[in-house]
């Protein structure tokens, strides 16, 4: 079993509608939650990272962790086709040399 | 800005030839590592390395070696290329605390044929 399993799609919405990304894992000693994105011939990009169970928003984007379900959440509300992209949750202990474990990624196209 | 850069966008090599990937950040980043990206099995780690002339195996790490000999590059080595060896590999950097936030490079897609 992998330690961090992600959907990866594809998933394709229209313009404006919220898109839900998810991802599970297995090990509780993570403590740090982020999400990566990736623009195609690009190298991923942090978007968003919470520490620790909760929510963190930023604009039309919002990250949600429940610790105790091992479950994290990323929601893009009113989804442009900028927002096209590789979507990665990632995930740390806080430990070890900032060794990051990835989902296999969410591919998202949000067509006109 | 940070910026880590590689050697390459796209490289063809053929089976059996020694391969090197190289890898340079600018911003006096501790950590840095290798990763492989296949579609759907995501980033997978090879190698990272802490400090200069330091190294730890990462997950996937049978068939390349890697070296830092100075702080701001490292560099991937295949041995002797395999055709499984062709992928997307990725570079990252990143600060010894805060890691959370790793920036990568733009990638080298490697053929091997």
């Amino acid at each position: 079993q992998k330690e961090v399993e992600q959907d990866p799609g594809p998933l394709s919405v229209p313009e404006g509608a919220i898109v839900s990304l998810n991802c599970t894992y297995s090990n509780s000693a993570f403590q740090y939650f982020m999400w990566y994105r990736q623009y195609s011939r690009k190298g991923p990009e942090l978007l968003m990272y919470t520490y620790s169970s909760g929510n963190k928003e930023d604009g039309r984007f919002t990250a949600q962790v429940d610790k105790s379900s091992k479950y994290i959440s990323l929601f893009i509300r009113d989804s442009q086709p900028s927002d096209s992209a590789t979507y990665l949750c990632a995930m740390w202990r806080g430990t070890s040399y900032g060794k990051l474990t990835f989902g296999q990624g969410t591919i998202l196209t949000v067509h006109p | 800005d940070v910026k880590v850069t590689q050697s390459s966008r796209y490289l063809v090599k053929r089976t059996g030839e020694k391969v090197f990937l190289e890898c340079v950040q600018d911003m006096d980043h501790e950590n840095m590592f290798w990763y492989r990206q296949d579609p759907g099995l995501g980033l997978r780690l090879i190698y990272f390395s802490y400090d200069v002339k330091m190294k730890e195996k990462g997950d996937i790490p049978e068939g390349y070696s890697v070296s830092r000999e100075k702080k701001e590059r490292f560099s991937l080595i295949l041995e002797s290329a395999s055709t499984n060896q062709t992928s997307m590999y990725l570079c990252a950097s990143s600060f010894r605390t805060g890691s959370y936030e790793q920036y990568f490079g733009p990638g080298t897609r490697l053929t091997v044929t």
